[in-house]
């Protein structure tokens, strides 16, 4: 069975500032790969996926991801932070199934003035 | 067009009553999923299914909880005998098929006093 971790339970940047969220998988194949970005409250809205080829994705909202297959690594980018971007990250993998998804433990993210 | 719509958004149980989570999948989805999310965790699986079918329920606690995609209407996550450990928040996903990424509900948040 796959499993993800992220392991950076909250994040605290500037207003401004860079970003990497990451997170780590694992699956004897490549996996469907995803992002998704909740805020307090809501559902989740997904920010962006990797089925198969480029292995940089481009998301909403000027996030972006790579898929590291040496390194079973999706870390999530962003160049630079907004202040309407603090919420909880999560990383989810699919195997078989794009829609039945593992999900990691979240990363919260706040982003100081 | 309408997103994956979830009612009710809010629910108060008693110990020991029955609740009933719906979900109206995208049009033209005939994938629906249900996760369910502890307080401060992510999100867990717990069954996928198609229209009139289950196709896998391996995250379904065994006893209390069924689901059913009816070929009219919307999904049903039903907890019969709820227990306080039942409280958390409910998403239901759907996607057009097992290959394409799931577009997630705002969710139904089960409070049981």
């Amino acid at each position: 069975a796959q499993s993800v971790t992220q392991p950076d339970i909250h994040i605290t940047v500037s207003e401004g500032a860079s970003l990497e969220l990451r997170c780590n998988y694992s699956y004897g194949a490549t996996p469907y790969l995803f992002w998704y970005v909740q805020s307090p409250g809501q559902g989740l809205q997904l920010l962006l996926k990797y089925f198969s080829g480029d292995t940089l994705v481009q998301g909403i909202k000027g996030f972006e991801a790579e898929f590291k297959r040496s390194q079973s690594s999706f870390n999530l980018r962003k160049p630079s932070v907004h202040w309407s971007d603090a919420a909880e990250y999560f990383c989810a993998v699919g195997a078989t199934n794009a829609g039945k998804s593992t999900f990691g433990d979240g990363t919260t993210l706040t982003v100081k003035p | 067009n309408a997103g994956v719509m979830q009612n009710p958004r809010h629910l108060v149980r008693r110990r020991g009553q029955e609740a009933r989570l719906r979900c109206s999948p995208v049009k033209g989805h005939s994938h629906v999923y249900w996760y369910r999310q502890l307080p401060e965790e992510g999100l867990k699986f717990m069954v996928y299914l198609q229209k009139e079918n289950i196709i896998d329920e391996s995250g379904m606690p065994k006893e209390r909880f069924s689901a059913e995609f009816p070929k009219e209407g919307p999904s049903i996550l039903r907890i019969q005998q709820v227990v306080r450990g039942d409280s958390a928040a409910y998403f239901c996903a759907s996607s057009v098929t097992e290959n394409t990424e799931a577009f997630f509900g705002q969710g139904t948040r089960l409070t049981v006093v």
